[in-house]
């Protein structure tokens, strides 16, 4: 099945820093997502974004499909950004969603 | 209702005990999934349904675990003779619909029940 890799698993930052995570996938996709779990377990939906680039106030992210990678960029970190952000993909034809390692943000105020 | 929701938040059982875990979708989201998500990992698919029918259950572990959506709305995942490994949150999530493969599909998830096999 399709794997997803992400990128760095821990990262650690001061406020007000920016940020980038990567996730890496090895087949086509009809669907990724970028999740960010907070503290107390709920997953909060990022962006729906299988391709092209988005954004919402401080944060960004792009997908290019063809290179099967995507980025998800948060800017101006705040302490209330600490979590783990996981991305998750479908396979074409697919509809479950296959989910990252993730990756553990803290930001130090 | 606003988002997905599931009951009960926190469940205690013993091992061999029979367990369900109810999920209530976004009203109108046809799509229903069922994941499992252990301890420091990232949440793995169980079960799908599309409207009643569950259109892909390959991640279910074992024929302990059944779950049904009987009239393709609320859903409930039972457990039958639970083990210890069984421990988890299970999450569930919804979506407008399926495979169309647009924003429709995004998936919604509900805040998770933790159940634990002592």
């Amino acid at each position: 099945g399709i794997q997803v890799e992400q990128s760095p698993p821990d990262l650690i930052l001061q406020e007000g820093a920016n940020s980038t995570l990567r996730c890496n996938f090895s087949d086509s996709v009809n669907n990724l997502q970028w999740f960010h779990q907070n503290p107390w377990g709920q997953l909060i939906n990022l962006f729906y974004i299988p391709s092209g680039t988005k954004q919402n106030g401080r944060l960004s992210a792009t997908t290019v499909a063809t290179e099967r990678y995507s980025l998800l960029y948060i800017s101006s970190s705040q302490t209330t950004d600490s979590g783990v952000y996981f991305c998750a993909v479908a396979s074409q034809g697919a509809q479950k969603l296959v989910f990252g390692q993730g990756t553990r943000l803290t930001i130090n105020p | 209702g606003a988002g997905v929701s599931q009951t009960p938040s926190n469940k205690v059982t013993e091992k061999g005990k029979y367990v369900e875990l109810r999920c209530d979708p976004i009203s109108g989201h046809t799509a229903l999934y069922w994941y499992r998500q252990s301890l420091g990992q990232g949440p793995e698919f169980l079960i799908y349904f599309q409207g009643t029918g569950a259109a892909d259950d390959s991640g279910l572990p074992n024929d302990r675990f059944f779950a049904v959506r009987p009239e393709g709305s609320v859903s409930t995942l039972k457990i039958q003779r639970t083990e210890r490994g069984d421990s988890a949150v299970y999450l569930c999530a919804s979506s407008l619909v399926s495979g169309w493969g647009g924003p429709t599909d995004t998936q919604y998830f509900g805040p998770g029940t933790r159940l634990t096999v002592l």
